[in-house]
């Protein structure tokens, strides 16, 4: 198994610019989740899909951000306009059920605004 | 905050010896994970241990849950330098959220 898949791995911008973090799940899982870690508040949930659609979005930090998963096999994460704020690791997580279940992340996108 | 913490923040110890790190939570859970991070890696899951459980075991890994304390820790027997990596526990209260702990870097000597 491939595993979840997020690209790029390093992204680096200027202020203003917009970024998108591209991630593919576990064939067969149907949830999905975006994480941001930083040191100061560690691992934090953005967005969680269920089934393609955006169950939880109250952790999107604010408008900049938005989420998108236009099929089972594919997401995005878009932060538009990007500030410095904003660099951190995004990860990308599956699983199979979305309950209780074990997440499987990716190997994550090391975000860096300028 | 609800965010876990985890004590010790990090922990050094030599090859062979155990590694006992500790993950403290405010809510009542359904169940608790432990994740271990390498550097620039992602989160790999370890194991689950359920509310209505007190010990689980899986290879050289040990997790007690205690619901009256609000407590978990994760034991890691005979370690390894391949072992040198951030632990994090990992709550939900029943739903697909899970809190995250601060984590435990531990870094075993060889």
């Amino acid at each position: 198994d491939a595993g979840v898949i997020q690209s790029p791995r390093h992204e680096v911008t200027e202020m203003g610019q917009e970024v998108t973090l591209r991630c593919k799940p576990i064939s067969g899982h149907n949830s999905l989740f975006w994480y941001r870690q930083t040191m100061m508040r560690g691992l934090e949930l953005l967005i969680y899909f269920n089934n393609n659609v955006p169950i939880d979005d109250s952790g999107m930090p604010e408008d900049r951000f938005s989420a998108k998963m236009p099929n089972a096999s594919f997401s995005t994460l878009k932060i538009q306009p990007s500030e410095p704020r904003d660099s951190a690791v995004y990860f990308c997580a599956s699983s199979l059920q979305g309950g209780d279940e074990t997440q499987y992340f990716g190997p994550g996108t090391r975000l860096l605004v300028l | 905050s609800q965010q876990g913490e985890e004590d010790p923040q990090a922990l050094s110890i030599q090859e062979g010896e155990n590694a006992t790190m500790n993950c403290s939570y405010k809510t009542s859970i359904n169940n608790l994970q432990w994740y271990r991070q390498n550097s620039g890696r992602g989160l790999v899951h370890l194991i689950l241990i359920r509310s209505n459980e007190r010990e689980k075991h899986s290879g050289r890994l040990r997790v007690t849950l205690d619901t009256s304390k609000k407590s978990s820790s994760l034991l890691i027997t005979a370690s390894r330098a391949a072992d040198t990596a951030s632990y994090f526990c990992a709550y939900t209260s029943g739903t697909y959220k899970y809190i995250f702990g601060t984590g435990t870097r531990l870094k075993v000597l060889a």
